[in-house]
């Protein structure tokens, strides 16, 4: 089974300030995604990528910058935080078509801006 | 316009029933998948089913199963002989046939299984 670790667990950050938030897979899958999840609602995505070195907008992208240095490496990147990024992050991967379509959710992190 | 809706915010049933969990699509695609995903109170999230449109026969994994009405854009979870482990938050999701396997989610129905 597909494994998707995320670092860190919890983030508690300053407005204003730079955060990174990583993770990484293990499957070997050329999709990865990152998404947000807000108190009583479903996921939303951010940004996500196609292969090492390629990153695309999602449906709510502005605020955030994606990397994708590797295969098995995703980051998600705020370059300047506000109170209104606080959120619990998932990062996902998947990949293929017919029964391995399905993604695999990271732990997740959750993020805390004062 | 949302493109998975899920209607019921929270559903209680006591433990051995049955329950269905509700969902409704909206594609213009003629080949999409559906999906449906479980996430424990710890925050993890799962995959449990899917469906993809061209099959007629619903889908069952262990006590889940489908209701796949296409003609109704309508694909409800159901779940037989609840067990407390059971209680979660469930999503339906969809993936379009162009899409390249990014997948749109619903927001979500809270299932409370009591004893």
């Amino acid at each position: 089974e597909a494994a998707v670790t995320q670092s860190p667990r919890n983030k508690v950050a300053v407005t204003g300030g730079k955060v990174t938030l990583s993770c990484n897979q293990t499957n070997n899958h050329n999709n990865m995604y990152w998404y947000r999840q807000d108190t009583g609602h479903g996921l939303r995505l951010i940004h996500y990528s196609y292969g090492a070195g390629s990153t695309e907008k999602g449906d709510i992208p502005d605020g955030y910058k994606a990397s994708r240095p590797s295969q098995e490496n995703f980051s998600l990147i705020l370059e300047l935080a506000t109170p209104s990024q606080t959120s619990v992050y998932f990062c996902a991967s998947g990949d293929g078509w017919g029964d391995q379509d399905t993604q695999y959710f990271g732990p997740g992190t959750r993020l805390l801006v004062l | 316009a949302q493109k998975v809706t899920q209607t019921q915010t929270s559903i209680s049933v006591v433990e051995k029933t049955t329950v269905t969990m509700d969902c409704v699509y909206e594609t213009r695609d003629s080949s999409y998948f559906l999906f449906w995903y479980k996430q424990t109170a710890s925050g993890e999230i799962v995959f449990l089913i899917r469906q993809d449109s061209y099959k007629k026969e619903n889908a069952t994994v262990g006590h889940y199963s489908l209701n796949f009405q296409k003609p109704k854009s309508s694909i409800g979870l159901i779940i037989t002989a609840t067990q407390i482990e059971d209680s979660a938050v469930y999503f339906c999701a969809m993936r379009e046939g162009d899409s390249n396997n990014r997948i749109f989610f619903g927001d979500g129905t809270q299932l409370v299984v009591k004893p």
